[in-house]
């Protein structure tokens, strides 16, 4: 079966230090993974999500994951932190070939920018 | 330009009632979501439609039941509320949101649901 962890259910870091939000997937086939943020009281916002290709995939706000199948996982990364992407943070994957689109949803890291 | 709407945001609503959540999506989506969100355990599907008048279970559809009649629009009804179900739910869209977009799940802003 499916399904996404996301190990730490918090990462504090400083404005302006790079951040890492951690993610390991298992999946039986080749695996669709996708990053989403969600601002308070707001839906999810898709980030960025890998299918195939270059390992290091980038997204919006400055945003990039680090595919790494011998590992299982697809880290989140970011230079330089900003204050304004504190939220809360889901990995997601979808297994190749899926008909249905269906997504299995890690349980979310909240993200805390501290200035 | 919002593409998913929720019917409501705040919802208050008494056990034993029956609640009805509305999804609509303008980017002639065919697959289309629902789900709840709760501390700690991430996005639960509920259910989910392939196309209008299809529906699937997902994880936890106990206690759910859904309704799509036209493809744009989604719907999520709780046929006795119960204290168990207040949460968040989220309604999600899979697809192109504009040409040149990604192909990913779009998702509406959420209701919040109180059940006293």
């Amino acid at each position: 079966a499916q399904s996404v962890a996301q190990p730490e259910d918090q990462v504090n870091v400083a404005e302006g230090n790079p951040l890492t939000v951690k993610c390991t997937y298992s999946v039986s086939g080749n695996p669709y993974l996708f990053w989403y943020v969600q601002y308070p009281n707001r839906g999810l916002q898709f980030l960025l999500k890998y299918i195939t290709g270059d390992n290091l995939v980038k997204g919006s706000y400055g945003f990039e994951a680090e595919f790494n199948k011998s590992q299982t996982s697809f880290h989140l990364k970011k230079p330089s932190a900003l204050v304004s992407d504190s939220a809360l943070y889901f990995c997601a994957v979808r297994e190749d070939g899926g008909a249905t689109n269906k997504l299995i949803f890690g349980t979310g890291t909240l993200l805390a920018v501290q200035p | 330009d919002v593409k998913v709407t929720q019917s409501s945001r705040y919802l208050v609503k008494r056990t034993g009632e029956k609640v009805f959540l509305e999804c609509v999506q303008d980017m002639d989506h065919e697959n289309m979501f629902w789900y709840r969100q709760d501390p700690g355990l991430g996005l639960r599907l509920i259910y989910f439609s392939y196309d209008v008048k299809m529906k699937e279970k997902g994880d936890i559809p106990e206690g759910y039941s859904v309704s799509r009649e036209k493809k744009e629009r989604f719907s999520l009804i709780l046929e006795s509320a119960s204290t168990n179900q207040t949460s968040m739910y989220l309604c999600a869209s899979h697809g192109y949101e504009s040409a040149g977009a990604q192909e990913t799940q779009y998702f509406g802003p959420g209701t919040r649901l109180l059940v006293l």
